[in-house]
C-alpha cells in the first residue's frame, strides 16, 4: 500500500528555516511527481509546488518562489522542502502527494496524500 | 491564474438527501478537474479525477460531471460518513489551484 509520512514540523520564529521531509513507501517513488500543498488553520487548501520525477524540474506558486525550495532524494525514497524567511502567514499545516496521471500531459492528480505536518511561525 | 469558485461554501443536509456541489473555473480546462473530500484533522482524499472519473474504492454515491468551465459534485444519497468539506481543484495548469471548499453539514 501506497504510504507517505510527513515529518520536521514544529515552531519556528519569524524569519527562521524550516526542512519538511516526507519519506515514501509501497509504490516506486522514482517514478513519479511529488507535490506539496499547505492548509493555513481552518482555511481552505493552497497548492505549494511540484517536482519531477527525478528532480530535474520544479515549479512552485508565484507567492512562495525564492522562498521555498522542493528537492528529492530517490535513493531515500524522500521528498523535502526547505522553508526560508518564514512569516506568519506561512504558518499550516503541510503535506506532500504523491501526483498521478494516465501520461505526461494529461489528467493529474493527488493519490495518496501523507497526514500532514503542522509548522507555526511566532515569536 | 485559474481561479476556482466553488458554491454554495457551506450547507445542511440529511441523511438520506441528494446534495450537488458546483465548481466554476474563471477559464476553460476541459476536464482536468479533481474532487477531495477531506474530514476535520484529516489529509485530502481523492474522490473523482478527471471530472467524471470515480477513484477506486470511493463509493458509486458519488460522481462528478462537466467540463470546460462548470463541473459538478454530487453525492446521491448521504451517509453519515459523508459530512465533510469537499473540495475542487484544477490540474490544467499551474499554478495548480483550489476551490474554497463546500462544508457539508449535518441539518
Amino acid at each position: 500500500e501506497a504510504q507517505l509520512v510527513e515529518s520536521g514540523g514544529g515552531l519556528v520564529q519569524p524569519g527562521g528555516s524550516l526542512r519538511l521531509s516526507c519519506l515514501a513507501s509501497g509504490f516506486r517513488f522514482s517514478n513519479y511527481w511529488m507535490t506539496w500543498v499547505r492548509q493555513a488553520p481552518g482555511k481552505g487548501l493552497e497548492w505549494v509546488g511540484n517536482i519531477k520525477e527525478d528532480g530535474s524540474q520544479t515549479r512552485y506558486v508565484d507567492s512562495l518562489k525564492g522562498r521555498f525550495t522542493i528537492s528529492r532524494d530517490n535513493a531515500k525514497n524522500s521528498l523535502y522542502l526547505q522553508m526560508n524567511s518564514l512569516g506568519p502567514d506561512d504558518t499550516a499545516v503541510y503535506y506532500c502527494a504523491t501526483v498521478r496521471e494516465f501520461h505526461s500531459g494529461s489528467v493529474n492528480w493527488f493519490d495518496p496524500w501523507g497526514q500532514g505536518t503542522l509548522v507555526t511561525v511566532s515569536s | 491564474d485559474i481561479q476556482m469558485t466553488q458554491s454554495p461554501s457551506s450547507l445542511s443536509a440529511s441523511a438520506g438527501d441528494r446534495v450537488t456541489i458546483t465548481c466554476r473555473a474563471s477559464e476553460t480546462i476541459g476536464n482536468f478537474l479533481n474532487w477531495y473530500q477531506q474530514k476535520p484533522g484529516k489529509a485530502p482524499k481523492l474522490l473523482i479525477y478527471g471530472a467524471s472519473s470515480l477513484q477506486s474504492g470511493v463509493p458509486s454515491r458519488f460522481s462528478g460531471s462537466g467540463s470546460g468551465t462548470d463541473f459538478t459534485l454530487t453525492i446521491s444519497s448521504l451517509r453519515p460518513e459523508d459530512f465533510a468539506t469537499y473540495y475542487c481543484q484544477q490540474c490544467y495548469s499551474t499554478p495548480l489551484t483550489f476551490g474554497g471548499g463546500t462544508k457539508v453539514e449535518i441539518k
